[in-house]
């Protein structure tokens, strides 16, 4: 079956631009994530929804960054004013939740350079 | 927050050799998993071990929860086990979230 889908894989953008990331989850899992991946450093999470609601945004770095998902399946992160410092890769992952088996299974990711 | 320490940070293996890579976490966890990132940056999934020990091909895994920590084994190396290999772990949160922490990772280079 289809994994994790992130478009657009690489996005360059002008300081001060704004920016729109998608993430398709696995069909049917409960569960999507997005974490933030520097150069050389592992992916730090920036948040977590369950369905549509979102549970947790303790990891979103500054109030430019916004996260919604508000049918349950297809989510987009969106980063207000991009500064160089958000010059990262862009996890997303989806799990199953409800089943004893929580394993989060992670998209291609999209690349964020900010000029 | 949990901590995650990884080691070694790197290493470089002739193809053929086996290799053991560690994770330690500072407090109990809900789940754990490990990880291969290539070098198109896609994580693959390599195991969800929480506790005990399962084996899949040539890697095999071990967590002992109680004593926190959890071993990857790779045996007989090839040159496409080559990339960067995550530990992360989603510690007790009450049902809040279920997030990852991710630890700084080993980087393998397999030679030929």
């Amino acid at each position: 079956g289809a994994g994790v889908s992130q478009s657009p894989r690489y996005k360059v953008a002008k300081r001060g631009q704004d920016v729109a990331l998608r993430c398709d989850p696995i069909s049917g899992h409960v569960s999507l994530f997005w974490y933030q991946q520097a150069l050389g450093q592992g992916p730090e999470f920036l948040t977590y929804f369950q369905n549509e609601a979102q549970l947790d945004k303790s990891g979103l770095p500054s109030d430019r960054f916004f996260a919604e998902r508000p049918e349950g399946s297809v989510s987009t992160l969106k980063i207000q004013r991009t500064q160089q410092e958000d010059s990262a890769v862009y996890l997303c992952a989806s799990s199953h939740r409800g089943l004893a088996n929580n394993e989060q299974f992670f998209g291609p990711g999209t690349r964020l350079t900010v000029l | 927050g949990i901590q995650v320490e990884q080691s070694p940070p790197d290493l470089i293996l002739q193809e053929g050799a086996n290799s053991t890579l560690r994770c330690n976490f500072s407090d109990s966890v809900n789940n754990l998993q490990w990880f291969h990132q290539n070098p198109w940056g896609q994580l693959i999934n390599l195991f969800y071990i929480p506790s005990g020990t399962k084996q899949n091909g040539r890697l095999s895994a071990t967590t002992v929860a109680t004593e926190r920590y959890s071993l990857l084994y790779i045996s007989s190396s090839q040159t496409t086990d080559s990339g960067v290999y995550f530990c992360a772990v989603e510690g007790n949160y009450g049902g809040a979230t279920n997030k990852l922490i991710f630890g700084t990772g080993t980087l393998l280079a397999v030679q030929p």
